[in-house]
Order: C-alpha cells, then sequence, then structure tokens
C-alpha cells in the first residue's frame, strides 16, 4: 500500500539554526499539507499545498516558515531561526483530493535544543 | 473558542466491553468529518469519513454515525489491539484545512 514518507524521523537542532524536513507523498496525490503536534497537544494545521502554490496557512504559520516543491517527488518544509517552542513531531500528509481522506507519514520528531 | 470537542479524554474499557466515543463540533457548514487512529509515536490513520447527518460507516469492530451536532465511534468487543488514540477531524465551508480534535485514548485491559 503507498504511504507517505518523512525524513528524518528524528532531528535535534540548536536555537536559532535552520532545518529542513523532508516528506515524500503519495505519488498520484496532488494536495500536500504540514501539520504538528506538540508533545500533549492536539494535532494542528500548518499549511496546505497545490499546484506550487501554498492554498491555506494558519496564524503558526509565518515568516519563519516555507514550503517548497523542489522537484517532482518531494515536499519540504523549512523552518528558519529555530525556537525552543518549535520543538514538536511534524506531520507531512497527502490526499488525491483537496481536504479528503489524508494519508499522513510517520512524522519527524523535531527538539530545538 | 474549541470547535470540535470530544469526550471522553481517556477511557479504559475491559476487553470485549463495548463502549462509544463522541466528538461534538460547532462549526456551519459542515464538509466532511473524519476519524483517525493515532498510534504513540505516529502519523494519524485514516478510519472514516462521513458527510451527512445520518450517515453510517462501519469497519470490522468499530462504526462511526454523524447527527447534525456530533459524531459517535462504536466500539464492539474491542480487542488490546484497538488501544489507541482516536482523533476526530472536521472540514467546514469557511476554512480550507482540515482541523483536529484533542483526541480520546483508549486503552483495552486483556
Amino acid at each position: 500500500e503507498p504511504e507517505v514518507t518523512q525524513t528524518p524521523s528524528h532531528q535535534v537542532t540548536q536555537m536559532g539554526q535552520e532545518v529542513i524536513l523532508r516528506c515524500v507523498p503519495i505519488s498520484n496525490h496532488l494536495y500536500f499539507y504540514w501539520y504538528r503536534q506538540i508533545l500533549g497537544q492536539k494535532v494542528e494545521f500548518l499549511v496546505s499545498f497545490y499546484n506550487n502554490e501554498i492554498s491555506e496557512k494558519s496564524e503558526i504559520f509565518d515568516d519563519q516558515f516555507s514550503v517548497e516543491r523542489p522537484d517532482g517527488s518531494n515536499f519540504t518544509l523549512k523552518i528558519r531561526s529555530t525556537k525552543l517552542e518549535d520543538s514538536a513531531m511534524y506531520f507531512c500528509a497527502s490526499s488525491g483530493q483537496r481536504n479528503e481522506k489524508l494519508f499522513f507519514g510517520s512524522g519527524t520528531q523535531l527538539s530545538v535544543l | 473558542e474549541d470547535q470540535v470537542t470530544q469526550s471522553p479524554e481517556a477511557l479504559r474499557l475491559q476487553e470485549g466491553e463495548s463502549s462509544s466515543l463522541n466528538c461534538s463540533y460547532t462549526v456551519s457548514g459542515l464538509r466532511g468529518l473524519f476519524w483517525y487512529r493515532q498510534d504513540p509515536g505516529k502519523g494519524p490513520e485514516f478510519l472514516f469519513t462521513l458527510y451527512s447527518a445520518g450517515e453510517e460507516k462501519e469497519k470490522e469492530r468499530l462504526k462511526a454515525t454523524l447527527t447534525k451536532k456530533e459524531s459517535f465511534l462504536h466500539i464492539t468487543a474491542p480487542k488490546p489491539e484497538d488501544s489507541a488514540t482516536y482523533l476526530c477531524a472536521v472540514h467546514y465551508s469557511s476554512a480550507s484545512k482540515i482541523i483536529f480534535g484533542s483526541g480520546t485514548r483508549l486503552s483495552i485491559r486483556p
């Protein structure tokens, strides 16, 4: 069964550094998403992406964050100048139709020290 | 204001003891209500989508139902492997995104 793949599974970084989280969505999906989950809290929407453009973004997704689809298979989330409060599990998801049946990856656990 | 509220926060059942999880929503213009299962350290795994009041979906020991204000996830004769956090999520007309509830942590004792 096709699946969403995320790398790395764990990322430790120093405060102020930049990180790039990588995702390979399901190959025939057109809609891509990033969510995050701080330990013990809700899964929170960050951004959705379609046709090489951001479709929707949350208040969390400020200028510190950016997304890119650099080639036909990868979808990345860049976090610049990381802060302690950016520590969370970051999930990538994809879907064949907008906001329908999202398939999630296993996540990248980001720890900012 | 919470738009998706799940209850209870945690539920411990004996194997074989049936029960229901609740998801209430206050959004208008519901376009889809989703149930996901999340195991520790993993991403949410899709279970069901419900679109309109009165709709029901079933999968193995799980059945999801929907009214105009809430959804229930019924678990019949659960097994220990059903232990997980069950998440409810909604997509509604004034938001181009899916938002999640806090989840119910379900634990099934053998």
